[in-house]
């Protein structure tokens, strides 16, 4: 098992720009998420799934895109990028049906926007 | 507002002694709490959790301590090594069945040989 992938490991942006972040898991976990960490912050809920077809904001959606097509792959796009969205970026993904509710991570995906 | 906060940025110990961080949560719904741990450029593993009708889980040598009333929880690293060194987040899942995690801010806890 691969886990969670992240690709890119590190991208570069100038400012309106638009990317994907993607993000893909082989666990058959039906819920993903992801999260940005900024210095001194601990990671943020931007968007998330509980299944193909379903997403839903978290704490952080604003400039953010998520569709699920797919139990694998949950992309995240940045339409119009922006300096404020300089972060590192995580996608998780678990499976409900434990009971710890642990989310597995991905390796990150660090953003730069100038 | 911070609903998870974890206020030690930072905690050093000696190798074999025990390593405690705290957190602190405002939110009464909060259904089941987590500890991660991170390695720099590394995505964060999960360490243990408890359910909010618990008051301990133990797990090897990390054990996990709830106080409801309080709103507090710590996490106990017994007895503490060099490769436990790294940033360590509380977390605390709220929703459908852990769908959605709102972390503190992360310790960075050094374990000195």
């Amino acid at each position: 098992n691969a886990g969670v992938t992240q690709t890119p490991k590190f991208q570069v942006l100038k400012t309106g720009q638009s990317m994907t972040l993607q993000c893909a898991q082989d666990m058959n976990h039906e819920y993903m998420s992801w999260y940005r960490q900024d210095p001194g912050m601990g990671l943020r809920l931007i968007h998330y799934s509980v299944g193909a077809g379903i997403t839903d904001q978290g704490e952080v959606p604003n400039g953010y895109n998520v569709s699920r097509s797919t139990t694998e792959d949950f992309p995240l796009r940045l339409l119009s990028a922006a300096p404020s969205q300089t972060s590192v970026y995580f996608c998780a993904s678990s499976n409900p049906r434990t009971n710890s509710y642990e989310q597995y991570f991905g390796p990150g995906t660090r953003l730069t926007v100038t | 507002d911070q609903q998870v906060k974890q206020n030690s940025p930072s905690l050093s110990v000696q190798e074999g002694r025990i390593s405690i961080l705290n957190c602190d949560y405002t939110n009464s719904m909060f259904d089941y709490f987590l500890w991660y741990k991170k390695y720099p450029a590394e995505g964060p593993t999960f360490l243990i959790s408890i359910s909010s009708i618990k008051d301990k889980n133990e797990d090897g040598r990390f054990t996990v301590f709830l106080n409801k009333s309080a709103k507090h929880l710590s996490l106990h690293i017994v007895p503490s090594q060099p490769g436990d060194s790294a940033v360590y987040f509380c977390a605390a899942s709220w929703g459908t069945s852990g769908s959605r995690l709102t972390f503190g801010e992360g310790t960075q806890l050094t374990v000195n040989p």
